[in-house]
C-alpha cells in the first residue's frame, strides 16, 4: 500500500498560464476527492468522484477549474488562466470501496504558486 | 449551518501534559467526525474518528470525546510529546455526501 501520490509536489507558474495536477489514489479506492488548502486554513472541498463519475462540485470550482478521472483510477485537476488567488495547496484524498466508509486518506499535496 | 468551529487557534503544552482541542457544529445531519494531524508541507493524516452513537473513543494516547446533545466533540492527547507538535483539524461529514467540512485548525506546540 503506497498511499495517495500527487504530482508535481510544487508548481510555480505565471498568472494566465494553465496548470494540471495529477493524483493517484490508493489502489482499489473507488472514491477520490480534491480539496484546496490556503495558509492557516483547513482544507476546502472542491469535488469528488466515485469511480469515473464526478458526483459533486463545490461552488469554489469556477469555470476555470476542471477535474477528470477517465478510467476510475488516477485523476487530474486543471486550472486554466491561473490567477494569484489560485495559489494554495491542492490536496487529493481517496476512500476504500467498503460500504459506509468515510475515512479519507490524503496525499502530500501539490503546492501551487502563481506569480 | 455547515460550519465546524474549532478552538483554540493555537495551544502550547508542556511535555507530558494533556492537549485538548474542541470543535462544535450545528448540522445534526453530520454523522462522522474525524481528526487529522498535519505537519508543515505534508497532507493531513487521519488520527482517529468517531460516530455519534458513541460518546468516547480511544486509540493509544488519542481520545475523542463526543457530546451529541451539545453538538461538540474534542480531541485529547495524553502524555503530549514534542513530536506531536503539528496542526490538528477536526472535520465532519454528512451521510451520503462524503465531503468533509473541516475546522480552521489548531496549531499545537509541545515544549520539551
Amino acid at each position: 500500500d503506497t498511499g495517495v501520490s500527487q504530482d508535481p509536489r510544487h508548481k510555480i507558474t505565471k498568472r494566465g498560464q494553465n496548470v494540471t495536477f495529477r493524483c493517484d489514489p490508493i489502489s482499489e479506492h473507488n472514491r477520490l476527492y480534491w480539496y484546496r488548502q490556503t495558509l492557516g486554513q483547513g482544507p476546502e472541498f472542491l469535488t469528488y468522484f466515485q469511480n469515473e463519475a464526478q458526483l459533486e462540485k463545490s461552488r469554489l470550482l469556477s469555470d476555470r477549474f476542471s477535474a477528470e478521472r477517465p478510467k476510475g483510477s488516477f485523476s487530474t485537476l486543471e486550472i486554466q488562466r491561473t490567477e494569484q488567488g489560485d495559489s494554495a495547496m491542492y490536496l487529493c484524498a481517496s476512500t476504500p470501496p467498503r460500504t459506509g466508509a468515510y475515512e479519507q486518506y490524503f496525499g502530500p499535496g501539490t503546492r501551487l504558486t502563481v506569480t | 449551518q455547515q460550519q465546524v468551529k474549532q478552538s483554540p487557534q493555537s495551544l502550547i503544552v508542556q511535555k507530558g501534559g494533556i492537549s485538548i482541542i474542541n470543535c462544535a457544529y450545528e448540522n445534526t445531519a453530520f454523522d462522522y467526525f474525524p481528526w487529522y494531524q498535519q505537519f508543515p508541507g505534508k497532507g493531513p493524516a487521519l488520527l482517529i474518528a468517531i460516530r455519534p452513537d458513541v460518546s468516547e473513543k480511544k486509540e493509544g494516547r488519542f481520545t475523542i470525546s463526543f457530546n451529541k446533545s451539545a453538538k461538540q466533540f474534542s480531541l485529547h492527547i495524553m502524555d503530549s510529546q514534542p513530536g506531536d507538535s503539528a496542526t490538528y483539524f477536526c472535520a465532519a461529514v454528512t451521510s451520503g455526501t462524503y465531503k468533509y467540512i473541516f475546522g480552521t485548525g489548531t496549531r499545537l506546540k509541545v515544549l520539551a
